[in-house]
């Protein structure tokens, strides 16, 4: 596609319920890399893939929170038992390598956790 | 560790005004430095980068200068547009490690007539 795409634009939820957010990088991008941006602490990094592998999770913040990514494409973050603090902005972001400067961001996944 | 601190917003300036955002960084290695911006209702955008010590990144009017002796990557611009009104983020990037980002918590700037 023109540019990197996420799904779904906002999501509700209530406490205690699991969440999936996608992410659609830009084709042939290698990279994808994770952040969130919530009020209270800015823009954090979270993961980042090099094809279907994590080299750095180390932002995530607790074992609630996993990402997977197959065929060098799609990624998926899953939340569970989502807590009111996760409410934030799930941003995503593609390059053609890891390491390139340039990281291409997509529109973000508004969660809000009630 | 690695941070990044850019000055509180939100600013507010007339058009045409000068605009200047700081930016200072604390880092291990030697940084990429980055502005990133966030129109409304839009995605982050990639507004200029410097990879060096003295390198000047510059785009669509506006200019940083990579300082190491003051660890600084002020934003600059001469004259200020209703359009440029966004958030901008400052961030790093290490040089040969992991890929990611350290933003700064980003400024508001509100440009208006």
């Amino acid at each position: 596609g023109a540019g990197v795409s996420q799904s779904p634009s906002n999501k509700v939820t209530e406490k205690g319920k699991d969440v999936e957010l996608r992410c659609d990088p830009i084709s042939g991008h290698t990279a994808l890399y994770w952040y969130r941006q919530s009020l209270g602490q800015g823009l954090e990094f979270l993961i980042y893939f090099q094809g279907n592998s994590a080299p750095d999770k180390s932002g995530l913040p607790s074992d609630r929170f996993s990402a997977e990514r197959t065929g060098g494409s799609v990624s998926t973050l899953t939340i569970q038992r989502t807590q009111q603090e996760d409410s934030a902005v799930y941003l995503c972001a593609s390059s053609l390598i890891a390491g390139e400067e340039t990281q291409y961001f997509g529109p973000g996944t508004r969660l809000l956790v009630l | 560790g690695d941070s990044v601190t850019q000055m509180e917003g939100p600013v507010t300036l007339s058009e045409e005004a000068f605009l200047t955002i700081n930016c200072t960084y604390t880092a291990t290695g030697y940084p990429s430095l980055f502005w990133y911006v966030q129109y409304p209702g839009e995605g982050l955008q990639l507004l200029l980068k410097a990879t060096k010590a003295d390198d000047k990144g510059s785009n669509k009017g506006f200019e940083a200068t990579y300082r190491k002796e003051t660890t600084s990557f002020h934003l600059e611009k001469g004259s200020v547009q209703v359009s440029d009104s966004a958030v901008y983020f400052c961030a790093l990037r290490l040089t040969g490690t992991a890929s990611k980002l350290t933003f700064g918590t980003g400024t508001r700037l509100q440009v208006t007539l």
